[in-house]
This record gives C-alpha cells, structure tokens and sequence, in this order.
C-alpha cells in the first residue's frame, strides 16, 4: 500500500502557483519523498525529489516540513500544460521499489 | 539521449488469447521495471529487472504473466492467457545506477495499452 495521502483533485488559475500537498505520517528516517506526474495517455514524469531539505529545480519546488510527516510540490506558474495526475511517494533511496497510490488530478483552468 | 521505447502502443484482444508487449529501455539503464496501470489508479510495478537478473517479481500473477531480459536491455512482458481484468496501460521504465542527480529516477516509457474483450 502506498505510504502516501493526496486529496484526489484540485483546480488551480492559469498563472498561479499551484500547491499540492502530501501527507506521509510514517516516513522513516532514511526515505526521500519523490514526487512523479502523469499526463494524459503518458508515462510518469519525475519531476523532484528530497530528503528533509527544501528542494527546487526547473520545474518546480518541494517543502518538506521539519518533521517530514507531509510535504508540498509547488508548481510556481501553473500553466494549461501542467494539468496532470501528480503522485507523492516516499522511498528509500536504495533498493527499494516505488508504490503509486491514486495521486492528485490537477486541472489547470484558464 | 532516445526515451524508453515500447511496442505496441495498442493492442486489442479476446479474453483467454495471448499477448506480448516489447520494451527498450535508455542506453544504458540497468535497471528495467514493467508496472500495470489500471484505469484510474496509480501504476502498480510488476517486475523488475537488474541486469538479466529478475529483482522483484512479487507481483507478477505468474500463472499468467511472464518476463524476460535476455540480453540486460530489451525485455517482453507476456501474457498467456488473458483475462477481461488485465485491460490496463502496460508500462516500461528504466533507471541508471550511474547518473549522480537522477539515481534511481525512473524513466517511463508511453505504454502499451490493452483492451480485452
């Protein structure tokens, strides 16, 4: 079972910056959370990753709170392209396999 | 750098038929998995592969389900004899032990979907 929490939908404004949450209450020590998304018809993306420190690339950023019990993808201009199913998981970084839970369906309006 | 290639991208068949999906995976890649995806849910890893080597199979429905990686790069997942409930998008992804950001990323390929009837 995945070891992740996402409420199943969210809308966001063309523009704005998009927030999704995740709770991972039972994180362990040595897991990283990942965060992949899937658009229509497509394979998973990834597109971050982290372990307890804030995260940011060209894509998007991760806030991990200071217990890691739950953590934040902010896609900062959220665009009608971004419109996906976005999956938080958490993970060790060796060896273990990732599990996809329902993931949050973000729709983009403009 | 080519993505993670799979055939077909469709695929249409009658219950108790057999199937074969074909994955090609990042030059490179050693690591290669093969997931499930059913309508609505997340996809649900299958196999996976180090290598020739199977990893993790634990999830495999081997009475009907089947994998192999010959050659540690290309790989076919087989299905013998389908039933209604394997109709899902078959996807293939690969992961690098040797990229220094991206290790154990996983890249997907577009998947195979499967319907059958």
């Amino acid at each position: 079972d995945a070891k992740t929490t996402q409420p199943p939908s969210m809308d966001c404004a063309e523009g704005r910056a998009a927030n999704l949450p995740c709770n991972h209450s039972t994180i362990s020590g040595n897991e990283y959370v990942y965060w992949y998304r899937q658009i229509h018809s497509q394979g998973p993306q990834y597109i971050i990753h982290g372990l307890k420190n804030n995260e940011t690339n060209e894509m998007a950023s991760l806030i991990i709170t200071e217990d890691r019990k739950s953590s934040t993808l902010i896609l900062p201009h959220a665009t009608l392209r971004d419109t996906a199913v976005y999956y938080c998981i958490v993970r060790r970084l060796y060896g273990q396999n990732f599990v996809f839970g329902p993931g949050t369906r973000l729709s983009v309006l403009p | 750098e080519a993505g993670v290639a799979q055939s077909p991208r469709y695929k249409i068949i009658e219950k108790r038929q057999s199937v074969a999906f074909w994955c090609n995976p990042i030059s490179g890649h050693a690591t290669l998995y093969w997931y499930q995806q059913i309508l609505g849910q997340g996809p649900k890893l299958l196999i996976q592969f180090q290598n020739n080597g199977v990893v993790d199979d634990s999830q495999l429905p081997k009475d009907r389900f089947s994998a192999e990686r010959l050659k540690g790069v290309d790989s076919t997942l087989k299905i013998q004899p389908a039933k209604l409930e394997d109709s899902a998008v078959y996807l293939c992804a690969s992961s690098s032990l040797r990229v220094a950001r991206s290790l154990y990323e996983q890249y997907f390929g577009p998947g195979t979907r499967l319907t059958v009837t």
